[in-house]
């Protein structure tokens, strides 16, 4: 049974470019949460997507979107990059509105220099 | 808003130790509580949770009680491994606000032999 998988794992770009980010969710789990983690510091919420839409949303510019997928898989964009984005963006996956049962991915490493 | 506190680190222990890492939350509502550990190069993993006041979660040889009085979830276990190194991060979810999760900064703990 496939874990929640990332894709890249790690990333560099220039600052003022723009950058995607993909997951795929556990199986059987149908909404997708994305988290940036600075360096030393917890995971911060950016959105939640749950049947294609976004239900949720931290507080992140618009810069930061997001779409989900028939299948469930997610992306994130990010445009206009800051070196401030420079982060571990980590996705989970859970099952509906069940919020105790979130599963991570091993993170996308996002350099921008 | 919510949010979640956590002893700084690095926690420094010898083996067959006793680990305790203190976390105190704020939250306008009955939020469910959470450990999570990032081990080095790997996404988080739930370690224990606890979903109402008294509550005992635990795994592992971890546990944390949900104290609603002192508003904390205090992380213990009696005797840490080497193998127990890791990041271990104090989280919680607001049912009153959604499902998404408000993290600590993380505890960052060293076992040595």
């Amino acid at each position: 049974d496939a874990g929640v998988t990332q894709s890249p794992t790690h990333l560099i770009k220039t600052r003022g470019q723009q950058v995607t980010l993909r997951c795929s969710p556990k199986s059987g789990h149908d909404t997708v949460s994305w988290y940036q983690q600075a360096l030393g510091q917890g995971p911060q919420f950016i959105f939640q997507y749950y049947e294609e839409e976004e239900r949720q949303r931290g507080n992140f510019p618009d810069r930061f979107s997001g779409h989900q997928f028939p299948n469930y898989s997610s992306e994130l964009n990010v445009n206009a990059l800051l070196l401030g984005d420079s982060a571990l963006y980590l996705c989970a996956s859970s099952l509906g509105r069940d919020p105790y049962e979130q599963y991570f991915g091993p993170g996308t490493r996002l350099t921008v220099t | 808003g919510n949010s979640v506190t956590q002893m700084e680190g690095p926690v420094t222990l010898s083996e067959e130790a006793f680990l305790t890492i203190n976390c105190t939350y704020t939250a306008t509502g009955y939020p469910s509580l959470f450990w999570y550990v990032q081990y080095p190069g790997e996404g988080l993993q739930l370690l224990l949770k606890a979903t109402k006041a008294d509550d005992k979660g635990s795994n592992k040889g971890f546990e944390a009680t949900y104290r609603k009085e002192t508003t904390s979830f205090h992380l213990e276990k009696g005797s840490v491994q080497v193998s127990d190194s890791a990041v271990y991060f104090c989280a919680l979810s607001d049912h009153n606000y959604g499902q998404n999760f408000v993290f600590g900064p993380g505890t960052r703990l060293s076992v040595l032999p």
